[in-house]
Parts: C-alpha cells; structure tokens; sequence
C-alpha cells in the first residue's frame, strides 16, 4: 500500500553543525506533509508543516524542503543542538482533517 | 496546561481484562484522533471524531476496540479482553478544522499519550 518511509534510522551529528533529515513518500495523493519531533516518553510535538503547493517553508532554525516530482520531503535543522536529539517523524495526509500517516522516525543524536 | 492530556499515563493489566483510557483535547479543537505507537514505529491512526460523530475508523481498530466523544468534549477509548499484542502507547492528537471550507493545513497536536502493558 502507500507508504511514507525514512531513508536512514539514525543520524548523529555534532553540536552546532546542520542536521538533514529525509523522508520519501509514495502517495502522489498526499498534499500536506507535517514534521514531529519525539523524545523520549512524550508524545510528538508538531515542528513544521508543508503544502503540496509550496516547495519550501522555514520555521525556527528549521526548513523542510518539498520535492514532489521526486516524492521527496527533508528537514533542516540549522546549528543543531543538544535538546534537539529526539526522534523525527515526517507524516502526511491527502486532506484536510483526515489522520496522519506516518513513517517510521530518525533518531537524531546531537554529540557535544 | 492547556494542551492536549490523557490519563491514565500508564496502565499495566492482565490479558483478558478491559481497560478505558481518556483524553482531554484543547478546548477549542473540534476533531479529536486515536493512534497507536509501537516501540521504534510512527504513529498508527486507529480513529477520529469531529464533534462527538466518529468520522472514520481504522481497520486497526477490531470489535474489542470502541471509542466515543459523547459531548464532543473528552473521548475515551476502551479496550476489551486485552491481549499482549495490545501492549502499546496510545496517543490522542486535536485539531480545528475550519468549518465551512478548509486551510489545507491539517497540525495535530498530540497528548503525552497512555502507555499499556498487557501481561
């Protein structure tokens, strides 16, 4: 079936350096993308959205990045640091109000 | 707080005994979701309400399973006769959705979640 899937399971970087995150989608449907970020016991907590419309959208330190001839979605976190370690997960949905459909995750370790 | 809660955080039980979880959304947030997350997985959509009308269910969601927002406030979800495979976080995420049209913008925001360990 249709699937949103993470390209790598882990990615550790230095603090201060920029950390990329992708995430390949194979719904050609999907038009809205969300990134969550999840530590440890908590539930995820909503970073950054995108539209199928938009091919670029920057937040706080963080841009996600929309390729849809190539079903591909990335997050950019600039100057990456400690308390940015977590889990990632890029999700989807092809509407408005319907349930996400998420990959599953990146582990971000941020090393000082 | 004026986020989104659930309770209980966590819920340990014997295979075969029912249990009932419950989660309190933003207050203004008229749609109302069920996950379940397993241990190294996304988030798996089990269900949905806008209002107190459950809009869609997964086919995750078996005959043991039942959910309900009967004043489309709070909604709770119950388990039957758990099994060990139920064991799993359950996660409950809101969201406005714009009455009379849409943003194309769909942010969920999501509880802490209930933990449950079936023995």
């Amino acid at each position: 079936g249709e699937s949103v899937g993470l390209h790598l399971p882990t990615l550790s970087v230095q603090e201060g350096d920029n950390s990329i995150i992708n995430c390949a989608y194979s719904n050609s449907a999907s038009d809205y993308f969300i990134w969550y970020k999840q530590e440890s016991g908590k539930g995820p907590q909503f970073i950054i959205d995108i539209r199928s419309n938009m091919d670029k959208r920057q937040g706080q330190r963080v841009t996600v990045l929309l390729n849809k001839t190539v079903k591909h979605l990335s997050l950019q976190i600039a100057a990456t640091q400690p308390g940015d370690s977590a889990v990632y997960f890029c999700a989807e949905n092809r509407g408005s109000g319907y349930a996400l459909n998420f990959g599953k995750g990146t582990s971000l370790l941020v090393t000082p | 707080d004026t986020g989104v809660s659930q309770d209980p955080r966590h819920k340990i039980t014997k295979r075969g005994q029912n249990v009932t979880f419950r989660c309190d959304p933003i207050s203004e947030h008229n749609r109302l979701y069920w996950y379940r997350q397993t241990l190294g997985q996304g988030p798996e959509f089990l269900t949905y309400f806008q209002n107190e009308a459950q809009l869609e269910k997964s086919r995750l969601l078996s005959d043991r399973f039942s959910a309900e927002r009967p004043k489309g406030s709070f909604s709770t979800l119950e388990i039957q006769r758990t099994e060990q495979g139920d064991s799993a976080m359950y996660l409950c995420a809101s969201s406005l959705f714009p009455v009379g049209g849409t943003s194309g913008r769909n942010e969920q925001f999501f509880g802490p979640g209930t933990r449950l360990t079936v023995l």
